[in-house]
């Protein structure tokens, strides 16, 4: 079972739409994840969130914005999108996230997103 | 910037025969090495992970070996079957100064019947 639980499944939009993508986990952990994952390449950060509070972008383009309402959930808003942002959208979650930090990140299934 | 390269980007094996995976990473302050399988539209799945303390650890068929001063770990498959075929991602981290995964760029498994 995954423990990181992740909506919509599928997603399909146009490039005027706004939609957002919801993850949600009850472990306790206090790191969560945005990845992007384009097929059969490896996951590429885009934020993480440290005790609901940003602590990196890897210098993602305005019209993806993440919000942390508190410490089970994550958001990622999305907003006149492109086509090459057609991708997976993996959120992970990790007891913590730091300079110190080795924690297992834990993957959801992801949200499969497709931009017309 | 930090780097992790993984080779084969193919493996293909007789079902029974062992795989070995190959990472080698650049960020020396890396100390946690994890291992993830991903099957055909399914989520990145943690199988085994090591930190920088061991050299090898094991899980049934599936072993990794870290050697620090080198910087290279590996990933062990013994007895393959045909369900451990997929994409192997290493990583490594915690990268510079703050707890980012850096992904090597995937080993796709074939294990054929």
């Amino acid at each position: 079972d995954t423990e990181v639980t992740q909506t919509p499944k599928h997603l399909v939009m146009g490039m005027t739409n706004k939609k957002s993508l919801k993850c949600e986990q009850h472990m306790g952990h206090r790191a969560m994840y945005w990845y992007k994952q384009k097929a059969k390449k490896p996951p590429e950060l885009m934020f993480v969130y440290s005790y609901e509070k940003l602590s990196i972008n890897e210098s993602v383009p305005s019209r993806f914005s993440p919000e942390c309402p508190n410490s089970s959930l994550l958001n990622l808003h999305l907003h006149a999108l492109q086509p090459e942002d057609s991708a997976l959208y993996l959120c992970a979650s990790s007891q913590e996230e730091g300079p110190y930090s080795n924690q297992p990140q834990h993957f959801g299934d992801g949200t499969r997103l497709s931009i017309l | 910037g930090e780097n992790v390269e993984q080779h084969p980007s193919t493996l293909s094996v007789q079902e029974g025969d062992s795989a070995v995976i190959k990472c080698t990473y650049s960020d020396s302050a890396s100390n946690y090495f994890p291992w993830y399988k991903q099957e055909l539209g399914k989520r990145p799945q943690l199988i085994i992970d090591i930190r920088s303390n061991v050299g090898e650890k094991k899980d049934q068929r599936i072993a990794v070996t870290l050697n620090k001063t080198a910087k290279h770990f590996s990933l062990h498959i013994t007895e393959t079957q045909p369900e451990d075929s997929a994409v192997y991602f290493c990583a490594a981290g915690p990268s510079g100064n703050t707890g980012k995964l850096i992904f090597g760029q995937g080993t796709t498994l074939q294990v054929k019947p």
